[in-house]
């Protein structure tokens, strides 16, 4: 059964950096999947973050380019996410979940945690 | 960007009835859409992949249609456990995106 779990601080001061871990069991991080991030407000509903794969490779969301990092952590068999710059905006519930091979669509996700970006 | 547009934004319905949802692209996707069920404090849940491929452990229920720019959900008989809120979510070109999502609420 494949699991995903979320951590990271749950509030982070604007100006900073938010930083979250996802970790990864029962599927190697070097599989065939893409790894992904996504998060949920009630204004803007659910929004796709970026994607990593084992091999480095990412893409983003272009409205987060230049603040955003994606990492995988192959001995931990975890993959993070940073975004720098923070602004209340980017208060929100921030999913980290698998996609079906082929890409793009999501079929395990975290339970999601709730990052509130305070002034 | 592909913009993903839903309707209804609700839809009042009763047990054992149909739900129809359709989620429309403002650009061909082909077929690479999906769609997931999320209930309240939960994640979502894939439900259909690439337009008509139900997820595994999906029951019959649920099914989808569509293809380019036009796509459909249906739920063909309501269980008490369907009322959620339910998202399409198109793969076929960067960056993803989601659509609004249709409330599916108990009548």
């Amino acid at each position: 059964q494949v699991q995903l779990q979320e951590s990271g601080p749950g509030l982070v001061k604007s100006s900073g950096t938010l930083s979250l871990t996802c970790a990864v069991s029962g599927d190697s991080i070097s599989s065939s999947h893409w790894w992904n991030w996504v998060r949920q407000t009630p204004e803007k509903g659910l929004e796709w973050i970026g994607e990593i794969f084992h091999s480095g490779s990412t893409n983003f969301v272009p409205s987060l380019k230049g603040r955003i990092t994606l990492s995988v952590d192959k001995p931990q068999n975890q993959f993070s996410l940073k975004l720098s710059s923070v602004t209340a905006a980017d208060t929100a519930v921030y999913y980290c979940a698998r996609a079906l091979l082929g890409g793009g669509l999501l079929d395990y996700w975290g339970q999601g945690i709730l990052v509130t970006v305070s002034s | 960007e592909i913009v993903l547009t839903q309707s209804p934004a609700t839809l009042s319905l009763s047990p054992g009835e149909r739900a129809t949802l359709s989620c429309r692209a403002s650009q061909s996707v082909g077929s690479y859409l999906g769609w997931y069920q999320q209930k309240p404090g939960q994640a979502p849940r894939l439900l259909i992949y690439d337009a008509s491929n139900r997820a595994t452990g999906i029951p019959a229920r649920f099914s989808g249609s569509g293809s380019g720019t036009d796509f459909t959900l249906t739920i063909s008989s309501l269980e008490p456990e369907d009322f959620a809120v339910y998202y399409c979510q198109q793969r076929g070109t960067w960056p993803r995106t989601f659509g609004q999502g249709t409330k599916v609420e108990r009548k």
